[in-house]
């Protein structure tokens, strides 16, 4: 079975400051996927990225940046320079990437990001 | 805007009822998922189709199922609506199975 932690329940930082949200994974796959969505106030699940197993390079988006280790099993998401409109509810989820088998996503129970003034 | 179109965006009924939950998959998607959000669940996989059939299935309750139909679109049938069934519900899609799967912007059940 698959299982993502995501132990920090919330947290509240003072904008420009950076903050890293951490991500755990459990699988016996030794292919998968993993993911990060947003999901604002407004309620709408927004994609942020997808990272194959496969490719253990961390990567950069603007202001935001992900680091994959797979020898801890963890996909851990840093925002830099955060901002007011950071402020949301992040899902970290995993899926197989086995031919075959069913791809549904299994989400963490997300962390509540607070960005003040 | 992801591209999928879920209606209505809220619902609001009694328990015992039946309601039908819509999906727009973003065009070339052939997979659509959908997903329930509680409170007390989080955010809990239930059923997904591909090209018409269903592919896999998660903690769906024997009260609710769900299609998809030749166009591709899906709906999701929920009845003898309880309490506890009220929820956000999404509906996502990818090209294929493991992809990205992007979200409509939900469905708010509240069971009253």
């Amino acid at each position: 079975a698959q299982k993502v932690t995501q132990a920090q329940t919330e947290i509240s930082v003072v904008e420009k400051e950076d903050v890293t949200l951490d991500c755990v994974y459990e699988t016996r796959d030794t292919t998968y996927y993993l993911f990060w969505y947003k999901q604002p106030p407004s309620g709408e699940l927004v994609f942020l990225i997808r990272r194959n197993s496969f490719d253990e390079q961390n990567e950069i988006s603007g202001r935001y940046s992900w680091n994959f280790q797979k020898s801890t099993s963890s996909f851990n998401f840093t925002i830099t320079a955060s901002q007011v409109v950071d402020s949301a509810v992040y899902f970290c989820a995993l899926s197989h990437n086995t031919p075959g088998t069913a791809s549904k996503l299994t989400f963490g129970t997300g962390t509540r990001l607070q960005v003040t003034l | 805007d992801s591209g999928v179109t879920q209606t209505p965006k809220h619902l609001i009924t009694a328990t015992g009822q039946r309601v039908t939950l819509r999906c727009s998959p973003r065009s070339g998607d052939l997979s659509v998922y959908w997903y329930q959000q509680s409170l007390d669940q989080g955010l809990q996989f239930l059923i997904q189709y591909y090209n018409g059939e269903e592919r896999a299935k998660g903690n769906i309750l024997e009260r609710f199922s769900a299609q998809q139909f030749p166009d591709l679109h899906s709906e999701l049938n929920l009845s003898s609506l309880e309490l506890g069934d009220s929820a956000l519900y999404f509906c996502a899609s990818s090209v294929v199975g493991g992809g990205e799967a992007f979200f409509g912007q939900g469905t708010r059940l509240t069971v009253v």
